[in-house]
């Protein structure tokens, strides 16, 4: 156990729909990581904050987005889902968010059908 | 902006053999060079990482080498054991913090 926890752990909805990821990280991480997993396309970054702030973006789509609150838990909003949006939303938290472990969440299990 | 390229894509040895898997990448910033291992089911772990001030790292037996020169970084384990069975990613985080992984090695040690 990493110690970063995310929820729901299975998700199924429908084209169109809009979901929301929760991430809590490690305790005394201050950043937060979200990739996205699919078959074809292996491990994606997405997007990172830092103490709640963005600090990297990735391959985020613009119907992407995401937040850091001051508990510093996160969410990933996605919006607009597509089938192809189906995929592992991994969320990995690290202390300083720099050339660190990044320690992994069990993951979100998205179905858009 | 970064490109990495991992290969092979699937890699089968015997039990106490050594494996190898190599990752090159396209963005000359880039400063860190993480390896997880990925096992069916589960969360990526990192197993070795290395900085890109060295050239080569290790860990009982796992060690990772950098040329930077070439921008290429490998994953060498001895002595496969088949709890090493796994898919084995590399990543490098080029400018501005930003991570790129390479499309993963699904690994097969064979008792």
């Amino acid at each position: 156990d990493s110690g970063v926890t995310q929820t729901p752990k299975h998700l199924i909805t429908a084209t169109g729909q809009r979901v929301t990821l929760r991430c809590s990280p490690r305790s005394g991480d201050l950043s937060v990581y979200w990739y996205q997993q699919s078959l074809d396309q292996g491990l994606q970054f997405l997007i990172q904050y830092y103490n709640g702030e963005e600090r990297a973006k990735g391959n985020i789509l613009e119907r992407f987005s995401a937040q850091q609150f001051p508990d510093l838990h996160s969410e990933l909003n996605l919006s607009s889902l597509e089938l192809g949006d189906s995929a592992l939303y991994f969320c990995a938290s690290s202390t300083s968010g720099g050339k660190e472990t990044q320690y992994f969440g069990p993951g979100t299990r998205l179905l858009v059908l | 902006g970064e490109n990495v390229e991992q290969h092979p894509s699937t890699l089968s040895v015997q039990e106490g053999d050594s494996a190898v898997i190599k990752c090159t990448y396209s963005d000359s910033a880039s400063n860190y060079f993480p390896w997880y291992k990925q096992e069916l089911g589960k969360r990526p772990q990192l197993i070795i990482d290395i900085r890109s001030n060295v050239g080569e790292k290790k860990d009982q037996r796992i060690a990772v080498t950098l040329n930077k020169t070439a921008k290429h970084f490998s994953l060498h384990i001895t002595e496969t054991q088949p709890e090493d069975s796994a898919v084995y990613f590399c990543a490098a985080m080029g400018n501005f913090n930003k991570f790129y992984f390479g499309s993963g090695t699904k690994l097969n040690v064979k008792p």
